[in-house]
């Protein structure tokens, strides 16, 4: 069984622009979760999806964004680069609602550098 | 918020030796799961606990979830090369309504040469 494929695994931005990140669960997950990772702060929660809706969202502001399509997969969209978004973004899919165990598989994250 | 602290947040060990990790909370959660992430990888499962005292393995791996439900540990024995990296513990816990996931800062395993 594939594990959860994040594409791209590394990308550079400069301040100001804004970047799509992509992600496919595993085959038959309808859950997809997306996590912010930075050395100073762990695992930050950013948002829930399960069938295509937001179930759940972070502390983020709202140059966040997420979708989920039919198919399960998923996009994060940051706009308006900011220094500070330069981070490991992991995706995390699960084979029920994200409620029902908290059992996660991770991808391999993408890494943004932003300049 | 709930915050889980997870402690120590490193540790140097020789190979051989056991380790010992926690988390703590002053809420109480009705799931923890620990994970670990090697280098350049996202995290992966290692454990899950789902009821106030339970204990359960996974080869060298023992994990506790606490009677108070606040708390859980990890213990490694024997450690090996290949048990360095970072542990995360996390606990699940319903919150206005939703389940959240509420994750500790990390344990960076290293081991000494």
């Amino acid at each position: 069984k594939a594990g959860v494929t994040q594409t791209p695994r590394y990308l550079i931005k400069t301040r100001g622009q804004q970047v799509t990140l992509s992600c496919s669960p595993i085959s038959g997950h309808r859950s997809v979760s997306w996590y912010q990772q930075t050395p100073g702060q762990g695992l930050q929660f950013l948002f829930e999806y399960f069938s295509e809706t937001q179930r759940n969202k972070g502390n983020f502001p709202g140059r966040f964004s997420g979708r989920q399509f039919s198919n399960s997969r998923s996009e994060m969209n940051v706009s308006t680069l900011e220094l500070g978004d330069s981070a490991l973004y992991l995706c995390a899919s699960s084979s029920g609602a994200f409620a029902n165990t908290g059992e996660l598989f991770f991808g391999e994250g993408s890494r943004l550098t932003v300049l | 918020g709930q915050q889980l602290n997870q402690s120590p947040q490193s540790m140097f060990i020789q190979e051989g030796e056991d380790v010992s990790m926690n988390c703590t909370s002053s809420s109480i959660f009705n799931t923890w799961l620990w994970y670990k992430q090697d280098p350049g990888e996202g995290p992966v499962l290692l454990i899950a606990l789902y009821k106030a005292g339970e204990l359960t393995s996974n080869g060298r791996l023992t994990a506790q979830f606490g009677i108070t439900r606040k708390d859980s540990f990890l213990n490694i024995s024997a450690s090996i090369p290949s048990d360095v990296g970072i542990y995360f513990c996390a606990g699940r816990a319903k919150l206005d309504s939703n389940y959240q996931l509420i994750w500790g800062a990390g344990t960076k395993l290293i081991i000494k040469p």
